[in-house]
């Protein structure tokens, strides 16, 4: 069974600085996808990076960007210049390839400190 | 671009009532998806609609949840009846025909089961 893991309920970051959230998952398959979304206060979750398992170069969008390293099993979601806006749950999903669910994690609250 | 509607936003009832939720997806999106969230939980799928047909309905309590997207474009959700534990938010997502990785959702309907 697929599961995914975010060990930091919750964490807080100054403006401008860089924070990093963990997401840990558990497969058996090679072939997959793992996603971070993002639901402020008004709840419309917004896809914020995606990772195809098959590529080896870390996403990046923008201020976002991910730590994947498949053999750990492991996708870290990094913000850097953490803006107020930045304030929101952020869940941590994965999909396998073929397959249409996604699972997700049970979500990191982020606090930004103006 | 119009986004994922849902209505309605907020629904408080007494435990054995019965309640529905509609959801209009981006127009031209033949997959729709039905998630329970549950509060300090990630999005769990409910159901998959493609076009008027249900791909994947495992995790539907079929005794009580009942789903339907008739002409392929709007869809509801009933619960009859329901129970406390049912108290959640309510997240319809659409994506494009097999652009599974696109999932695009709703600001969700918060039930609260007395």
């Amino acid at each position: 069974a697929q599961t995914v893991t975010q060990s930091q309920p919750e964490m807080s970051v100054q403006e401008a600085e860089t924070v990093t959230l963990s997401c840990t998952y558990d497969t058996s398959e090679s072939d997959y996808y793992l996603f971070w979304y993002k639901q402020p206060p008004s709840r419309q979750m917004i896809l914020v990076i995606r990772q195809e398992a098959y590529k080896q170069q870390n996403a990046t969008e923008n201020r976002f960007s991910v730590n994947f390293q498949k053999a750990a099993k492991s996708f870290s979601l990094k913000i850097s210049d953490s803006q107020l806006g930045d304030a929101a749950m952020y869940f941590c999903a994965y999909r396998t390839d073929g397959g249409n669910q996604f699972y997700f994690g049970t979500g990191t609250s982020l606090t930004v400190i103006p | 671009e119009a986004g994922v509607a849902q209505s309605p936003r907020y629904k408080i009832i007494e435990k054995r009532q019965s309640v529905a939720f509609w959801c209009n997806p981006i127009s031209g999106h033949a997959t729709l998806y039905w998630y329970q969230q549950i509060l300090g939980q990630g999005p769990k799928l409910l159901i998959q609609f493609q076009n008027n047909g249900v791909v994947d309905d495992s995790q539907l309590p079929k005794d009580r949840f009942s789903a339907e997207r008739l002409k392929g474009v709007d869809s509801t959700l009933k619960i009859q009846p329901a129970k406390l534990e049912d108290s959640a938010v309510y997240l319809c997502a659409s994506s494009p025909l097999g652009f599974y990785n696109e999932q695009f959702f709703g600001p969700g309907t918060r039930l609260t089961v007395l």
